[in-house]
């Protein structure tokens, strides 16, 4: 059974700083993976989508990596802005057309 | 088109009550998903269509969970007698067919913004 697990649980950085989200998956043979974000109370809000054949994906400030190999990808955030404070949430798609996701991440960005 | 859309945003309704949910994916997406989030978790897949074909469902979705999704289009999520263990988030997503090059959720998934039910 696949089992996603997101590190740290929470996050509390200042204004500015970069910062590293991780994420573990237990099976490797998975086809790609998404990283989404959740304000509380919220929908999901897709951020990057990272395909079976790439590395790694980069939008904005937002840059997301994968190793299929070692079960682990990692969303980089480069000049954390409290606009950031959410819940990150990684999620692995299986050959069934299912995402099982991961716990999260809260992340609180302080001005 | 303005992405996926769940009605109604919340619903507060008494144990042994039903309840519906509607999802309107995105007009081109014909693959339709249904998740369940409770506090402080990822979400958990219920159940998928592919047009009006509801092609699996978790083990999650017992007896008094129903979906539906006629003609292809949207969707209806209904529990009957509800408990208060069903009181979470529950979320709808889309997303298109894999065609050409891209492997299984190659186009990613889009998601609404969600239901929230609390049974009291």
């Amino acid at each position: 059974k696949q089992e996603v697990t997101q590190i740290p649980a929470a996050l509390s950085v200042p204004e500015g700083e970069n910062l590293v989200l991780n994420c573990s998956f237990t099976d490797s043979a998975i086809y790609n993976l998404q990283w989404f974000r959740q304000d509380p109370g919220k929908g999901l809000t897709s951020l990057l989508l990272i395909q079976s054949s790439q590395r790694e994906q980069t939008s904005g400030r937002l840059n997301a990596s994968l190793d299929k190999s070692s079960g682990r990808s990692t969303l980089y955030i480069a000049a954390s802005q409290p606009g950031d404070s959410a819940t990150y949430l990684c999620a692995v798609i299986t050959g069934f057309q299912k995402l099982v996701f991961g716990t999260g991440t809260r992340l609180l960005v302080s001005p | 088109d303005t992405g996926v859309s769940q009605n109604p945003r919340h619903k507060i309704t008494k144990r042994g009550q039903n309840v519906t949910f509607r999802c309107d994916p995105i007009s081109e997406h014909n693959r339709l998903y249904w998740y369940r989030q409770t506090l402080g978790q990822g979400p958990e897949f219920l159940t998928y269509f592919q047009n009006e074909a509801q092609l699996e469902k978790s083990r999650l979705l017992s007896d008094r969970f129903s979906a539906e999704r006629p003609k292809g289009s949207f969707s209806t999520l209904e529990i009957q007698r509800t408990e208060q263990g069903d009181s979470a988030m529950y979320l709808c997503a889309s997303s298109p067919e894999d065609r050409g090059v891209a492997s299984v959720g190659g186009y990613g998934y889009t998601f609404g913004s969600g239901t929230r039910l609390t049974v009291v």
